[in-house]
């Protein structure tokens, strides 16, 4: 079946470190992908998409590129802020949109 | 523009109780969707609509949650009689689909959630 995989948060940084967070996919041919964010307290907005393949989304500073031959998606940020804290979530659709568990995100000072 | 508009944010009732959900989708999408939060189970489809039709409910927990949508600009879900492992989270989120049947843009809109706790 069509599923999406992240790595298991939390996931704890200072600020202006490196971030990537892991997505690996499975799912017939080759769905659109995406990450949406979700602040405290808030719903979950869109954050970047990538519809084929060696594309690469970006946005706010994270980019992820679709990779086919490894059936990834990976989130990553070169400088992480405090007010990136949040919960990130990869997804594909398929149909529906289908999301991976989420991994919780937290920006020390 | 006004984005999703949820209601209530917060609701604390007993257990048996109705409650009854409701969401304004953004105007002009034709897509709308319930999903459930908590920290076990994570996010859950719970039904989506397309043109006010349901589309998929087979992520409805059980018979005691329904959803209708009489009309483009409104939804309800309702949970009777409620227990307190309904408490969670309740999103609903909009798209505007480009094919029937599916969020074929992938691009969902959020509303801000309803808390519910069901003592």
């Amino acid at each position: 079946g069509n599923s999406v995989t992240q790595m298991e948060g939390p996931v704890t940084l200072s600020e202006e470190a490196f971030l990537t967070i892991n997505c690996t996919y499975t799912a017939t041919g080759y769905p659109s992908l995406f990450w949406y964010v979700q602040y405290p307290g808030e719903g979950l907005q869109l954050l970047l998409k990538a519809t084929k393949a060696d594309d690469k989304g970006s946005n706010k500073g994270f980019e992820a590129t679709y990779r086919k031959e490894t059936t990834s998606f990976h989130l990553e940020k070169g400088s992480v802020q405090v007010s990136d804290s949040a919960v990130y979530f990869c997804a594909l659709v398929r149909g529906k949109l289908i999301f991976g568990q989420g991994t919780e995100l937290s920006v020390k000072p | 523009d006004a984005g999703v508009i949820q209601s209530p944010r917060h609701e604390v009732t007993e257990m048996g109780q109705e409650v009854t959900l409701r969401c304004k989708p953004i105007s002009g999408h034709n897509s709308l969707f319930w999903y459930r939060q908590t920290m076990m189970r994570g996010l859950e489809l719970l039904i989506y609509f397309n043109n006010n039709v349901p589309i998929d409910d087979s992520g409805m927990p059980e018979d005691r949650f329904s959803a209708k949508m009489p009309n483009a600009s409104f939804s309800t879900l309702k949970i009777q009689p409620s227990e307190p492992r309904d408490s969670a989270v309740y999103f609903c989120a909009s798209s505007l689909a480009l094919l029937a049947g599916g969020p074929d843009t992938g691009e969902l809109f959020f509303g801000e959630g309803s808390r519910l706790t069901v003592l």
